[in-house]
């Protein structure tokens, strides 16, 4: 079946500094990939999303790239902020369904 | 932007009890869902529905029930609640522009 993994369960780092989250799905339908962030006590809320494969989608000085032949939609970003504090979720919708399937998500922690 | 409410906002259950989790939408949207979250398990699809009057199961459905009883209306029901449904509950809906809009969120603690 359709599935998600996300490797980095915690990834703490200083601000300023660049981050990257891993994110592999396994699929035999055609992906849509998408990133939502979690701040705490907040409900998730949508980062971004992709369904192009090599094109990179931006928002909020986050990006990432869907690439079929890895299977991979990593998010990234050039210069956290305190703010970037957050879980990070990573999840796929497949067959046009609109059910999605998150990964366990990965903890961010921006030190000052 | 999209808007789903949830209530109530936090529960506490005895085992055995029956709770009734309802969310609320205003977005005119067909697909509605209910997640729950776990540390370490990231957000599971329990039900949704993409109709009134009619529900689907998802990955994790045991143990409860999902009513649909109009478009904006979907709810979640711990018919005989136990202390493994102890999380946080998250319903949501679906945009025909590939976005899925959350809740706030239940805290349910069955004790």
């Amino acid at each position: 079946g359709d599935s998600v993994t996300q490797t980095e369960g915690l990834v703490t780092l200083t601000k300023g500094l660049p981050v990257m989250l891993n994110c592999t799905y396994q699929t035999t339908y055609s992906p849509f990939l998408f990133w939502y962030v979690q701040h705490l006590n907040e409900a998730p809320k949508l980062l971004l999303k992709s369904s192009t494969d090599n094109k990179r989608t931006e928002h909020q000085g986050f990006y990432a790239t869907l690439h079929k032949s890895s299977s991979s939609f990593h998010l990234q970003k050039s210069s956290v902020q305190l703010s970037d504090s957050a879980l990070y979720f990573c999840a796929l919708s497949s067959q046009g369904g609109r059910a999605l399937i998150f990964g366990t998500g990965t903890t961010v922690s921006v030190s000052p | 932007e999209a808007a789903v409410t949830q209530s109530p906002r936090s529960k506490v259950a005895v085992t055995g009890g029956k709770v009734t989790l309802s969310c609320h939408q205003t977005n005119n949207h067909d697909y509605m869902y209910w997640y729950r979250q776990d540390t370490g398990h990231g957000l599971r699809l329990i039900h949704y529905s993409y109709v009134a009057d009619s529900t689907e199961k998802g990955d994790i459905p045991d143990g409860y029930k999902a009513s649909r009883p109009s478009q904006e209306n979907f709810s979640l029901i711990l018919e005989l609640a136990s202390l493994s449904q102890t999380a946080v509950y998250f319903c949501a809906s679906w945009d025909n522009q590939n976005t899925l809009y959350f809740g706030a969120g239940t805290r349910l603690s069955v004790l």
